[in-house]
């Protein structure tokens, strides 16, 4: 079964500063690899996905992750934050073939300025 | 992206009421869609796969008698939480899978309280 571990429940960062969410996720083939945001009483927006080819991929509001099949991660990083990024952090992973997802518990980011 | 609506946004009712969420594809048809639940400060658990036309998959532990799901059409699934109490409580949102994508797209979520 495949599973998602978000080891860090809380963050504090300063605006300005750069930023590093951990994912690490469990499965026995090539995963399909999400990070969604979410905002207090809001639906999930997809931040950037992983499917194949390069493992460095780009996203939209200046994030970026990294996967590592070796480490089996896929951190989410960006350089430098802003007030508004302060949310709540899910990686995701799912499987061709049977496109269910499996969610990470979050992470939430708190921006003091 | 695709779009996705829910109606209602939000919904108090009282225990022992039904109440039905809607969960529509704006833009594109959807054979299928899926339906999770969330508590307060948690993670997204998934509740059902729903399939157009064909009856719902359910999770492990999840009561498909209290939670009734219908895909009658490819833009429109409906989720009934039947009996409800206020353990039902909780953030349920759904989402669409174009058919041969591999990415969902998440609607904006219902929040229900039961009182």
């Amino acid at each position: 079964a495949q599973s998602v571990t978000q080891p860090d429940i809380h963050i504090t960062v300063s605006e300005g500063a750069s930023l590093e969410l951990r994912c690490n996720y469990s499965y026995g083939a090539t995963p399909y690899l999400f990070w969604y945001v979410q905002s207090p009483g809001q639906g999930l927006q997809l931040l950037l996905k992983y499917f194949s080819g390069d493992t460095l991929v780009q996203g939209i509001k200046g994030f970026e992750a990294e996967f590592k099949r070796s480490q089996s991660s896929f951190n989410l990083r960006k350089p430098s934050v802003h007030w508004s990024d302060a949310a709540e952090y899910f990686c995701a992973v799912g499987n061709f073939g049977n496109e269910k997802l499996t969610f990470g518990t979050g992470t939430r980011l708190t921006i003091i300025p | 992206g695709a779009v996705v609506s829910q109606h209602p946004s939000w919904v108090i009712c009282k225990s022992g009421t039904s109440v039905k969420i809607e969960c529509r594809s704006l833009d594109f048809q959807a054979t299928t869609m899926f339906w999770y639940r969330q508590f307060p400060k948690q993670s997204l658990m998934l509740m059902a796969t729903s399939n157009e036309g064909s009856k719902a998959t359910y999770e492990q532990g999840v009561e498909k008698d209290k939670f009734l799901i219908n895909h009658a059409s490819l833009t429109l699934s409906t989720l009934t939480v039947t009996s409800a109490h206020p353990e039902d409580s909780s953030f349920y949102i759904c989402s669409t899978l174009p058919q041969g994508a591999r990415e969902q797209y998440f609607g904006p979520g219902t929040r229900l309280t039961v009182t």
